[in-house]
């Protein structure tokens, strides 16, 4: 079952510029986070933002969370080359599972 | 360093050849998961473990089976693959357990590219 679906579906900005994606869900969560993932390559644990948190910062990431609107968003600040890659939000069950259910995630391109 | 590790990373093989793709961590995670990924679709959970001797289905798990005989180890095996399996597949693991009651961050291993043909 899809929770998280992110939005855009594809993002290309310069570098320098700031990248904000969005990740909107169904039901009531304990957690949400997100990852990245180079090409091809192993999904990377970037943020985790519990459901009483509001905003949470790590470094040029910047994550929010409004649980009465279900969606939350990743704002990248000061894009580089190297942020190129797909982000995707992940979101659990309030139930209590550990099972993360991934959106199709948000392609970022930065052009130099 | 912290780190879940399959193999092999590529893989090519025929309809019906059974296989497996080895699952390793080094973390004491209690939670594993397999997931495939396809284009358009997503990370999708084929099975998923709380601990040992422990496995659940998770979204996909026709056509899959996994064990789960040793806290370190999840091996994912199909016994007669064919080629809608073809994906890329990834194992995952977190410190999760039940107690907690909530998600926690999940180390990916590199993945697997499967082919069937």
């Amino acid at each position: 079952s899809q929770q998280g679906e992110e939005d855009p579906q594809a993002l290309s900005i310069q570098e320098g510029e700031n990248a904000t994606m969005n990740c909107s869900y169904k039901t009531s969560i304990n957690n949400l986070q997100w990852y990245r993932q180079n090409s091809g390559r192993g999904l990377v644990h970037l943020i985790l933002i519990r459901s009483n948190e509001r905003e949470k910062h790590s470094g040029r990431l910047r994550v929010t969370l409004d649980t009465s609107k279900k969606s939350s968003s990743l704002l990248i600040t000061a894009s580089r080359a190297a942020d190129t890659a797909s982000y995707f939000c992940a979101t659990d069950n309030h139930q209590g599972a550990q099972k993360l259910v991934f959106g199709q995630g948000t392609r970022l391109t930065i052009n130099p | 360093e912290a780190q879940v590790t399959q193999n092999p990373r590529y893989l090519i093989t025929v309809t019906g050849k059974k296989l497996t793709v080895t699952c390793s961590q080094n973390m004491n995670h209690e939670y594993m998961s397999w997931y495939r990924q396809d284009p358009g679709l997503g990370l999708r959970q084929i099975y998923y473990s709380m601990n040992v001797e422990v496995t659940d289905k998770g979204d996909v798990p026709e056509g899959y089976k996994v064990s789960r005989k040793e806290k370190r180890n999840f091996p994912l095996i199909l016994e007669s693959p064919s080629p809608n399996q073809t994906s890329l597949y990834f194992c995952a693991s977190s410190l999760s357990t039940p107690s907690r009651g909530r998600s926690d961050e999940a180390f990916f291993g590199q993945g697997t590219r499967l082919t069937v043909v």
